[in-house]
């Protein structure tokens, strides 16, 4: 079945609040990665988190992983309208040669 | 410049036609994909290739044929187009992750196909 289940799937805020989007996987992982899909456009990595890793930080993204958990969050602070996409958590399992997608998050900031 | 780019961006055509898609990568990746994404947006990876040697084959009907030129082209060929064939298909590409862990990936804009 699908490793990477994001959650919400769609999520609907003000213009400068605060964006927090989940994701859990079932198996082992080598790291998790996120991504951004523009409406009509490709996706667009954003961040990798190793599995040795808990916290990442990347301008006004944060991403947390816990591996006992087997669950990740991205956090998308003072939101702009800009950040209006579909954001995806993509998981590198061992041995699979290959990401495992979820769903996506469908994220609209309103202005 | 564009890093990964694909042709056609959109295509229609008709139930039982041939189609190819071309992509092409400037980023000097040695591995290329390609992924189906439903109307559902559930991306799903189709195949891999790793310097023009397929690695991935996910269960694809062999009406999809991959093929890979040079390490920078991975075309995909699709014979006797289906209804069920309508979608989004990306092209992406990436570092050679070797034994290890998977590298974030580039993609293309789409390929989006439909079938009347």
């Amino acid at each position: 079945s699908q490793q990477g289940e994001e959650d919400p799937q769609a999520l609907s805020i003000q213009e400068g609040e605060n964006a927090t989007m989940n994701c859990s996987y079932k198996t082992s992982i080598n790291n998790l990665q996120w991504y951004r899909q523009n409406s009509g456009r490709g996706l667009v990595h954003l961040i990798l988190i190793r599995s040795n890793e808990r916290e990442k930080h990347s301008g006004r993204l944060r991403v947390t992983l816990d591996t006992s958990k087997k669950s990740s969050s991205l956090l998308i602070t003072a939101s702009r309208a800009a950040d209006t996409a579909s954001y995806f958590c993509a998981t590198d399992p061992w041995g699979a040669q290959k990401l495992v997608f979820g769903q996506g998050t469908r994220l609209t900031i309103n202005p | 410049d564009t890093a990964v780019s694909q042709t056609p961006k959109y295509l229609v055509t008709q139930m039982g036609n041939d189609k190819s898609i071309k992509c092409e990568q400037n980023l000097g990746h040695d591995t290329m994909y390609w992924y189906k994404q439903d109307s559902k947006k559930f991306l799903k990876i189709m195949f891999s290739y790793n310097n023009k040697e397929l690695i991935i084959n996910e269960t694809v009907p062999n009406r999809f044929s991959p093929k890979s030129p040079d390490k920078a082209h991975l075309n995909l060929h699709i014979n006797s187009l289906e209804l069920g064939d309508s979608a989004v298909y990306f092209c992406a590409s990436s570092q050679d992750p070797g034994t290890g862990a998977n590298q974030p990936q580039h993609f293309g804009d789409g390929t989006r196909l439909s079938i009347l």
